[in-house]
């Protein structure tokens, strides 16, 4: 089955300087790979996702890239603030028909240093 | 606003006491998903519902069921809680075809 593996586990930046969390996946069927951020206690909210169509995408301070051959894609956040901090997980979908199913890695804990 | 509901947000049950967590849903997605999180730990997929096919992970515990009586609620019975099984529940629902999840707020069990 599909394994995801995220790094780093933890990860301090000073505000202002730019955050990147990293996954690889075993499974070269998934095709869609969300990001999660997760503040304390509260519910996962997606931020962005990617498709395995595409190889990059960019929101505002958040991007992701996605190398399907390597297969490992990758959360870029710029000009980082004290409220980007929370536990973000990566995940993988294997299409299985009438549903998806999230393999999600093992989550990174970013901590914005005011 | 379209939403996932759980309730209750918190729950403390005793050790071997059946407990149940309800998850409800106005977003009308087909799918309904229930995952355990356990401290500093990524979600994991208990089972999951197309409509009312039910889909159980290979390795979830045979103490916890689902039931899920209409489109809008899906419910998770624990039936003789360990203290293993303290954790967040979180639900979260998809429309068929479609990717996105949509979570819940979550209920935190707590097994004394």
């Amino acid at each position: 089955g599909e394994n995801v593996e995220q790094h780093p586990s933890t990860l301090s930046v000073q505000e202002g300087d730019s955050a990147v969390i990293k996954c690889t996946y075993s499974d070269s069927a998934s095709n869609y790979f969300p990001w999660y951020k997760q503040e304390l206690g509260k519910r996962p909210q997606l931020i962005i996702d990617i498709r395995s169509n595409v190889g990059e995408k960019k929101d505002q301070r958040i991007a992701v890239t996605l190398n399907k051959t390597a297969k490992h894609f990758s959360l870029h956040i710029t000009e980082t603030q004290p409220e980007d901090s929370a536990v973000y997980f990566c995940a993988a979908s294997i299409d299985g028909g009438a549903t998806n199913k999230l393999i999600f890695g093992t989550g990174t804990l970013l901590a914005v240093q005011p | 606003d379209a939403m996932v509901i759980q309730n209750p947000r918190y729950q403390v049950t005793q050790f071997g006491k059946p407990v149940t967590l309800s998850c409800s849903q106005t977003l009308n997605h087909n799918v309904m998903y229930w995952y355990q999180q356990k401290s500093s730990q990524a979600p994991k997929l208990l089972f999951h519902y197309y409509d009312k096919d039910f889909n159980n992970e290979a390795d979830t515990p045979d103490n916890f069921q689902s039931r899920r009586p209409n489109t809008s609620f899906c419910f998770l019975d624990i039936r003789s809680p360990g203290l293993g099984d303290a954790a967040m529940y979180l639900c979260a629902t998809s429309r068929f075809q479609r990717y996105e999840q949509y979570f819940g707020p979550g209920t935190r069990l707590t097994v004394t």
